[in-house]
């Protein structure tokens, strides 16, 4: 079985063009993550769906982001305009809500705005 | 704010030894914790889970719990080279949330 599956895997642009990152999360998962990693910070939570629905955003910076789940096997988080500091590793995970259960991570997607 | 504090390392062991990670929370309210190893360049992956005070096994590795404690510990036994990676400590209060620590960076010894 595939498992996480992003895009693109590296991106590299330069402040204030728009950037948009991909994500199909495994197939009869629920529930879609999107965390940014840095040294600095760690992993932190972005954006959490459950059946297609943004829960929390409360992670989402501010207004130059933003995500979407039009159906239960896409995902898109957008950043627009893109800023330097914006530049780190971005993760979409997804499981079988439960809190339980694993979340399964993809391969990140390493964005460096010039 | 929750927390979950971890000290970055590097924890360097010699082959064969025991690894010991730890980690501490600040949320009494988590109910389960999970311990991710991530490669350099690769993305988080599940070792093991654990919401009972007291002991896990599985394998070489052994999670603690000390909810008392508000303390979360990984025992790697027989350390090999290829457990050198970050590992990192999250915790949930029974949601989807998890709260990541920033991670102990683990170097095995040849």
């Amino acid at each position: 079985d595939a498992g996480v599956i992003q895009s693109p895997r590296h991106e590299v642009t330069e402040m204030g063009q728009e950037v948009t990152l991909r994500c199909k999360p495994i197939s009869g998962h629920n529930s879609l993550f999107w965390y940014r990693q840095t040294m600095m910070r760690g992993l932190e939570l972005l954006i959490y769906f459950n059946n297609n629905v943004p829960i929390d955003d409360s992670g989402m910076p501010e207004d130059r982001f933003s995500a979407k789940m039009p159906n239960a096997s896409f995902s898109t988080l957008k950043i627009q305009p893109s800023e330097p500091r914006d530049s780190a590793v971005y993760f979409c995970a997804s499981s079988w809500s439960s809190s339980y259960n694993e979340q399964f991570f993809g391969p990140g997607t390493r964005l460096t705005v010039l | 704010q929750k927390e979950v504090e971890q000290n970055s390392g590097p924890l360097s062991v010699p082959e064969g030894a025991i690894a010991s990670l730890n980690c501490t929370y600040s949320d009494r309210g988590s109910q389960s914790f999970f311990w991710y190893r991530q490669y350099s360049g690769k993305s988080p992956e599940l070792i093991m889970f654990i919401y009972s005070n007291g002991d896990k096994e599985d394998g070489r590795f052994t999670a603690q719990l000390n909810k008392a404690s508000q303390y979360v510990s990984l025992l790697i036994r027989d350390s090999q080279p290829s457990d050198s990676a970050t590992y990192l400590c999250a915790g949930t209060s029974g949601t989807y949330k998890y709260i990541f620590g920033t991670g102990t960076r683990l170097k095995v010894l040849a």
